[in-house]
């Protein structure tokens, strides 16, 4: 079955600019989604279709692609970003959604 | 404003059925797919399928032969069903909607699902 990748952990200082990566090989044909979750709470989506930024979401928060990898940045790093981050997109069909494994940031 | 509003926490014993409900309001209820994703504790989350307003479903192949997604259009409620429940199926189940193109844009509140002897 199809799976993305992404690292399991990433740590930055405050004021320092994190970036999360998620690589699967469907990428260049399917949208990619960004989501962040805080501890018992329901996942937030954060970027849309690879690049958007959906409203009320800070601007430090960007996403990019190319190739089979996508990023999310996030720019001038704040303590209230440390959470988890999860990319999901569709398979090669678009008819099956998958997520990566997640990525915890820590802000040092 | 859109809301997602699941049923609460359940305990069932392996070899049993659950059923999870997400009401939504604030949109029309018809326009919009639903997903339903789950997270074991500790854990990352994992799709499980979409089911449109009139019924029609995918179901992620793992889940194939035991999950059944429904609507009730009447009350703007969606369902799933999950059944021949074992330990590995305690998790928290969420309910995402579609919007078209932009996938699990709202999100319910979560219901907990444990499964014990």
């Amino acid at each position: 079955s199809y799976e993305l990748t992404q690292p399991p952990s990433v740590s930055v200082s405050p004021g320092q600019t994190a970036r999360i990566t998620c690589s699967g090989h469907a990428l260049p044909k399917q949208y990619a989604f960004w989501f962040q979750q805080r501890p018992g709470q329901a996942p937030v989506l954060v970027i849309y279709k690879d690049t958007e930024r959906p409203s009320g979401i800070p601007e430090r928060f960007s996403g990019s692609s190319s190739g089979t990898t996508v990023t999310l940045t996030i720019s001038g790093v704040q303590a209230e970003d440390e959470a988890d981050y999860y990319c999901q997109s569709g398979d090669s069909t678009g008819a099956y959604r998958v997520f990566g494994g997640g990525t915890h940031l820590t802000v040092l | 404003q859109v809301q997602l509003v699941q049923s609460g926490a359940e305990v069932k014993k392996p070899g049993a059925s659950v059923k999870v409900s997400c009401k939504a309001s604030g949109y029309t209820f018809t326009n919009h797919y639903m997903h339903w994703v789950r997270q074991a504790p500790g854990q990352g989350l994992e799709w499980m399928g979409i089911v449109n307003p009139s019924g029609g479903t995918t179901y992620a192949q793992k889940f194939q032969g035991r999950i059944t997604m429904t609507t009730d259009t009447s009350t703007s409620t969606f369902y799933m069903e999950l059944s021949s429940l074992r330990s590995e199926d305690t998790a928290v189940y969420y309910c995402a909607r579609d919007a078209s193109g932009v996938d699990f844009d709202y999100w319910g509140q979560g219901s907990l699902v444990t499964v014990s002897p």
